[in-house]
């Protein structure tokens, strides 16, 4: 079993809709975890880094951490064909290595 | 410059080549790492650079992949004798800290072995 599990996908959403994206995670070490997006043959961007269990709303983006049940999510409220990417959790603990999910592929049709 | 930036942006190689790929992080940052992502997953971590030391290369998949960082700013990935397994993108990313800060990450190596 792979540390981080990330919903496969992919999803396809109309303009404007809300985009739920899901993570589950077995290391209790995680101590901070991020959200990169990425682009088709492009480098992962980071979009939000939390280090602690709650939400944390940037934007359009909220991000969702439960560290009791080792589960994350990022929210994208009022969905774009921009929005139209890979977007990978990422996990970290003290010893500095992120691990990252496998992505999940998100498009938005206008 | 304001990113991470890599070079060559793609590289194909005849299996057994060696090839060398190249990283030259955000100014000042102190953290670096290596990440290989094979199409469809999420990157795998490779290495970690603290300035000029090499603190982990846990993640390096054999003895004929090498990094270095000799003087704390640009740093090299070579693969020596490639095999058709390396194919992959090979990420580079950056940190202004030490563990728990934000990667930020380059725009990758295509590596291709035929």
């Amino acid at each position: 079993q792979k540390e981080v599990e990330q919903d496969p996908g992919p999803l396809s959403v109309p303009e404007g809709a809300i985009v739920s994206l899901n993570c589950t995670y077995s290391n209790s070490a995680f101590q901070y975890f991020m959200w990169y997006r990425q682009y088709s043959r492009k480098g992962p961007e980071l979009l939000m880094y939390t280090y602690s269990s709650g939400n944390k709303e940037d934007g359009r983006f909220t991000a969702q951490v439960d560290k009791s049940s080792k589960y994350i999510s990022l929210f994208i409220r009022d969905s774009q064909p921009s929005d139209s990417a890979t977007y990978l959790c990422a996990p970290g603990s003290n010893d500095y290595k992120l691990s990252f999910g496998a992505g999940t592929t998100v498009t938005v049709r206008a | 410059g304001a990113g991470v930036s890599q070079s060559p942006r793609y590289k194909v190689a005849k299996r057994g080549q060696d090839v060398a790929l190249r990283c030259d992080p955000i100014s000042g940052h102190v953290s670096l790492f290596w990440y290989q992502q094979a199409l469809g997953q999420g990157p795998e971590f490779l290495t970690y650079f603290q300035n000029e030391a090499q603190l982990d290369k846990s993640g390096l998949p054999s003895d004929r992949f090498f990094a270095e960082r000799p003087e704390g700013s640009v740093s090299t990935l070579k693969i020596q004798r490639t095999q058709q397994e390396d194919s992959a993108v090979y990420l580079c990313a950056s940190s202004a800290g030490l563990a728990g800060n934000e990667q930020f990450f380059g725009p990758g190596t295509r590596l291709t072995v035929l």
